[in-house]
């Protein structure tokens, strides 16, 4: 099943903090956060996995609560080069993946 | 490196017609898959594969097939194309290092129009 983001859509200021979330209705073994530029392919984040493994980007943490199959990505101190769409991706052992419809950040000057 | 390419970058199919759409990849991947994107929406899994001669359905597998006979080539096959297959399509692969543990690279993707 199609895991649920929120928020579909954040506008920031530089500097400021965001938090998107991504829930499941399924038992979570990883999670895996895409970031995709308008007109662009999706760019690999983060794969967290369960029982605590993670593996990604220097400058964005994320969290990952089995017991409430949810996963936090944490956008600190954005940037301008943060705007795009973030995705998660839930599911199978061979990285066929379940997406999530997307969240919208918008990072402004 | 060129990475996943992708070929071609546009196509406007008539309804009922065929297109195989290319995917290539550098990086002696095992994993490779095939997602859809329609307007404003997430990526949809169509088919994927752990290596060549073996492939598996996806989320939505319907009207397309593929193959893999080399490591290097995962085709995308569309018969009978309809408007509901107007979409973006993108092709990934993915290394890993352990299960559940897979980094996938996106190619650049083919923007297919059905009329």
């Amino acid at each position: 099943q199609q895991p649920v983001q929120s928020p579909q859509a954040v506008i920031l200021r530089e500097g400021e903090d965001a938090v998107i979330n991504c829930s499941s209705s399924k038992a979570l073994y990883s999670v895996h956060w895409y970031r995709q530029k308008h007109g662009e392919a999706p760019v690999f984040l983060m794969i967290l996995l369960k029982g605590g493994e993670q593996k990604g980007h220097d400058k964005i943490s994320a969290s990952f609560n089995e017991k409430k199959q949810q996963s936090s990505l944490y956008l600190t101190a954005s940037q301008l080069s943060y705007s795009g769409t973030y995705f998660c991706g839930t599911g199978g052992s061979q990285g066929n993946l379940i997406f999530g419809k997307g969240t919208k950040l918008s990072v402004k000057p | 490196n060129a990475g996943v390419t992708q070929t071609p970058k546009f196509r406007i199919l008539k309804i009922g017609q065929s297109m195989t759409l290319q995917c290539t990849q550098d990086m002696n991947h095992n994993y490779m898959y095939w997602y859809r994107q329609d307007p404003g929406m997430g990526l949809k899994l169509i088919y994927y594969s752990v290596g060549a001669g073996i492939t598996d359905k996806g989320e939505v597998p319907n009207g397309y097939n593929v193959s893999r006979s080399t490591t290097e080539d995962f085709p995308l096959r569309l018969e009978l194309a309809a408007p509901s297959q107007t979409s973006v399509y993108f092709c990934a692969s993915g290394e890993t290092s352990g299960i559940f543990y897979n980094e996938q690279f996106f190619g650049p993707g083919t923007r297919l129009t059905v009329l």
